[in-house]
């Protein structure tokens, strides 16, 4: 069964290094999520992304952070500058044509910024 | 603003027995789903069960049912026949269905469920 998967799945950094979280989505899905959990709250909508371009991003999602789709199958997301509140859980999900409103998700990335 | 709630923080099953998680929502839109993710110890989100707001039918697959009532906003997820391997955080999740491409879910704080052999 085809599935999201995330690399790597634990990262630790320094305050103010760039990090960067990568995603493989389901193949022929279209439509690209990231979200983050920070320890022991609830998931939190960051970023979505269709046709080359955001569709939508919330609050969260400052100017420190950037989402690409580089080539044809990997999403990544961009921390230019860590901050000590960046440490969470960071969630990437996809849905497909067919199912857009289901959203399948990744086994996550832990980022630990020190 | 939409929102969901989940007010028990955690509960606890015997295996075999069946439990039901609780879940309300708020918002004033009409066209809406509704969605169970379970969240392992490994912290995998995994998609449980969804209900579109337009079906009155409560979606149910094995062992997993829901509760939808619209009217009053209220989204349970029955478990029966629980096992040690339902032992996980399980969100409560809503999406409204507005004409973008990409619609975002809003999640509850989560219900720890432990099974208990």
């Amino acid at each position: 069964e085809p599935e999201v998967t995330q690399t790597p799945s634990h990262q630790v950094t320094q305050m103010g290094q760039e990090v960067i979280l990568r995603c493989v989505p389901i193949s022929n899905h279209l439509y690209f999520y990231w979200y983050r959990q920070i320890l022991g709250q609830k998931v939190e909508f960051l970023v979505s992304f269709y046709n080359n371009e955001i569709s939508e991003k919330s609050e969260i999602f400052d100017d420190q952070f950037s989402v690409e789709r580089p080539d044809g199958s990997n999403f990544t997301l961009k921390i230019r500058s860590t901050k000590l509140e960046d440490s969470a859980m960071y969630f990437c999900a996809s849905s497909g044509q067919g199912t857009r409103d289901t959203q399948y998700f990744g086994p996550g990335t832990r980022l630990t910024v020190l | 603003a939409q929102t969901v709630t989940q007010s028990q923080p955690e509960m606890s099953v015997q295996e075999a027995e069946t439990v039901t998680l609780s879940c309300t929502y708020d918002t004033s839109e009409n066209n809406y789903y509704l969605f169970w993710y379970k969240q392992p110890p490994s912290r995998q989100m995994i998609l449980v069960i969804r209900q579109e707001a337009y079906k009155q039918q409560n979606a149910t697959e094995n062992r997993f049912s829901v509760n939808f009532q619209k009217a009053a906003k209220s989204f349970s997820l029955k478990i029966s026949d629980s096992q040690l391997g339902d032992t996980a955080m399980y969100f409560c999740a809503f999406m409204a269905r507005y004409g973008g491409a990409t619609n975002k879910l809003i999640f509850g704080t989560g219900t720890l469920l432990a099974v208990q052999p």
